[in-house]
């Protein structure tokens, strides 16, 4: 088991600017979820998917978000014409889809936009 | 999914028991219990999970009431290493997601 991935741990850029997250699963899990958590605050649910298909997005997933998990394997997040709102750390999890089993997070991106 | 409430904070000195309580009094028959905890700057790592069993493992205890409408972690020789926040979570088995409140902030002390 060699964890949850995600690359890079650090971002910082500017406003406007376009940035891409990537997250690679434990390998025998076929659902994959993205999460944002800004200071103080429990992580905050994105998006969701089992295997390609991603099956439910939060609302605050804005038109400037998107993921995808292409081969069903690792997954992207990108968000184009990044805000300082956005600054946060990005969290991807794991899970297998028997009903009850827990998620699995990497340690995350911390995204800083000056 | 269920909602729960969790003391913000709480202290335990090294070597004791640390006992961290969390109510779900909503949680209905199918919602599992979850903990994770988290440290500063890394993801949340899970710890346990029960649906109205109590259950071990290498890290904690949780204990159900018998009412399921709350849970208590139990970590049963505290470490400077289990200084974190913890989570409790309630999600059903057929939830796709894990609704994290601001959890517990757990400080042992030396």
């Amino acid at each position: 088991d060699t964890g949850v991935s995600q690359d890079p741990r650090h971002k910082i850029t500017k406003r406007g600017q376009n940035v891409t997250f990537r997250c690679d699963p434990i390998s025998e899990h076929n659902r994959l979820y993205w999460y944002r958590q800004t200071l103080g605050q429990g992580p905050e649910f994105l998006t969701y998917f089992q295997n390609e298909a991603q099956l439910e997005k939060s609302r605050l997933l804005s038109d400037r978000f998107s993921a995808e998990r292409p081969k069903g394997s690792f997954s992207t997040l990108e968000i184009q014409r990044t805000e300082q709102g956005d600054s946060a750390m990005y969290l991807c999890a794991s899970s297998s889809d028997r009903g009850n089993s827990p998620l699995h997070f990497g340690n995350g991106t911390r995204l800083t936009v000056t | 999914d269920a909602k729960t409430t969790q003391p913000p904070s709480m202290d335990c000195a090294e070597g004791r028991a640390a006992n961290l309580p969390c109510n779900h009094s909503t949680i209905s028959g199918n919602e599992y219990v979850y903990w994770y905890r988290q440290i500063h700057s890394q993801g949340p790592q899970y710890i346990i999970h029960g649906l109205k069993n109590n259950e071990t493992n290498e890290m904690a205890s949780l204990i159900i009431t018998e009412d399921r409408k709350s849970s208590t972690l139990i970590l049963p020789h505290a470490t400077l290493r289990d200084t974190a926040v913890y989570y409790c979570i309630v999600r059903s088995t057929f939830g796709n997601q894990f609704y994290f409140g601001t959890g517990t902030s757990l400080t042992v002390i030396p």
